[in-house]
């Protein structure tokens, strides 16, 4: 069974680097798409960006110039990268597994979700 | 970008159905995912491509998705349903969330 484990810094200061890392255990990273999604504390979610089998990525138009999403298949794990963090910044983030099938409707889901980290932006 | 709009709240009552709206422009056009999240835990997939329910998820929950406006339906709504739903479409290359809204058993 797939499991999805986020890992990293429960504090980082502003206009730091906010690093995670996604572990994934049970299955070959390389057969699926990820994903990072972040939720502010009381609040909705928002989706981060994508990696697509390990091959290309994409990411939010409102996050795009601070955002990396990087893969290391040899250790079965993908990773986020939020530069410049600032206090909005601060959240609930999870990693998921990305269900994409070709289809002229936009077919794509996350039918597998991490326990998700808070990572708090402060000094 | 594309939006979708969902209502803040919805009430029922136990035992009764509970439907919520996911509205965003030709959604009908776009397949309609829907997630139930309760205080604490992560999202967890409920509805997939409009109405098809993943494996062990109860049937009294199903979706429809038409025109502009995608519904999750809950039959027979239990204690345990109470949680935050939310609506997601893809669109242009990238994923978009509705704002969520908390389903409250009354």
């Amino acid at each position: 069974q797939v499991q999805l484990q986020e890992s990293g810094p429960g504090l980082v200061k502003p206009s730091e680097t906010l690093s995670l890392t996604c572990t994934v255990s049970g299955g070959s990273i390389s057969s699926y798409s990820w994903s990072w999604i972040r939720q502010p504390p009381g609040k909705g979610l928002e989706w981060i960006g994508y990696l697509y089998y390990s091959r290309s990525t994409n990411y939010n138009p409102s996050l795009k110039s601070r955002v990396t999403i990087s893969v290391d298949t040899s250790k079965s794990q993908f990773s986020l990268k939020l530069t410049s963090v600032t206090a909005a910044d601060t959240a609930t983030y999870y990693c998921a597994r990305v269900v994409s099938v070709p289809s002229s409707r936009g077919n794509w889901y996350f039918d597998l979700w991490g326990r998700g980290t808070l990572v708090t932006v402060s000094s | 970008s594309y939006d979708l709009t969902q209502p803040p709240s919805v009430s029922v009552s136990p035992g009764k159905a509970a439907s919520i709206a996911c509205s965003g422009d030709k959604l009908g056009q776009k397949y309609a995912s829907w997630y139930q999240q309760k205080p604490g835990q992560s999202p967890v997939l409920v509805i997939y491509e409009d109405d098809k329910r993943p494996s062990g998820i109860p049937e009294r929950f199903s979706g429809s998705n038409s025109g502009n406006t995608a519904t999750l339906t809950i039959s027979g709504t239990q204690a345990m349903d109470e949680a935050d739903y939310y609506c997601q479409a893809w669109d242009s290359s990238t994923v978009v969330f509705g704002g969520g809204t908390r389903l409250t058993v009354l």
